[in-house]
């Protein structure tokens, strides 16, 4: 069973475009992440959502919003895609919103022509 | 600000040979600490933390890690490396103070030659 899955694992589209990246947890958590992997593989906290509302929120173009319908799903909309948004997404869940281990999915590939 | 470094990008050992790699943190509360693996093309697998208690915590896959708050650093150590273990490693730390952020190292590239 997977703990934290994402869709799609690889997504390839021009610049200009707007897509959509899913994530969702079967692990019960109430706090789901995004995390955003340069090509070198520096990972950084995008943002967090506890109980479907919005408690980390670092600085990130506002052309990246993301949506939790429940506490299970939470996914990613970027707006008018540029070529530096080319990256690996990771989605991530906690049990709770204070310190608490988190678990990873495998990360979606997003490479921006 | 707290912040993570590892400083070494790559390291490389020869099977069955021990392996230490280094951590050091900044953090203005108490820290909590993780080491995690990526395979390549794989998510992130924990493979151990510390929140308290003893300072020297045993994870998965023979790994283990020793916090020392006076040097401020969470070496990962394993005593006999496996040529599965090639992946790359990241520290990361979070604490109270900021919610459940965690903020990562750059991470270290670990080859294992045969």
């Amino acid at each position: 069973d997977t703990a934290v899955s994402q869709t799609p694992k690889y997504l390839v589209t021009q610049m200009g475009n707007d897509k959509s990246i899913k994530c969702e947890q079967n692990l019960g958590h109430d706090t789901m992440y995004w995390y955003k992997q340069d090509s070198k593989k520096f990972l950084k906290i995008m943002f967090s959502y506890n109980n479907k509302e919005l408690i980390i929120n670092e600085t990130v173009p506002n052309r990246f919003s993301p949506k939790s319908p429940d506490k299970a799903h939470l996914n990613l909309h970027i707006n008018s895609l540029e070529l530096g948004d080319s990256a690996v997404y990771f989605c991530a869940s906690s049990q709770g919103a204070g310190v608490d281990t988190q678990y990873f999915g495998p990360g979606t590939r997003l490479t921006v022509l | 600000a707290q912040s993570v470094t590892q400083p070494d990008i790559h390291i490389t050992v020869s099977e069955g040979a021990s392996l230490e790699l280094r951590c050091n943190y900044s953090y203005g509360a108490t820290p909590y600490l993780f080491w995690y693996v990526q395979s390549p093309g794989q998510g992130l697998q924990l493979l151990l933390k510390y929140f308290s208690g003893d300072t020297l915590v045993q994870g998965i896959k023979g790994f283990e890690a020793e916090f020392k708050r006076s040097q401020s650093s969470f070496n990962l150590r394993k005593p006999s490396v496996h040529w599965s273990d090639a992946a790359e490693y990241f520290c990361a730390v979070g604490g109270t103070g900021g919610g459940n952020k965690l903020t990562f190292g750059t991470g270290t590239q670990l080859k294992v030659e045969l």
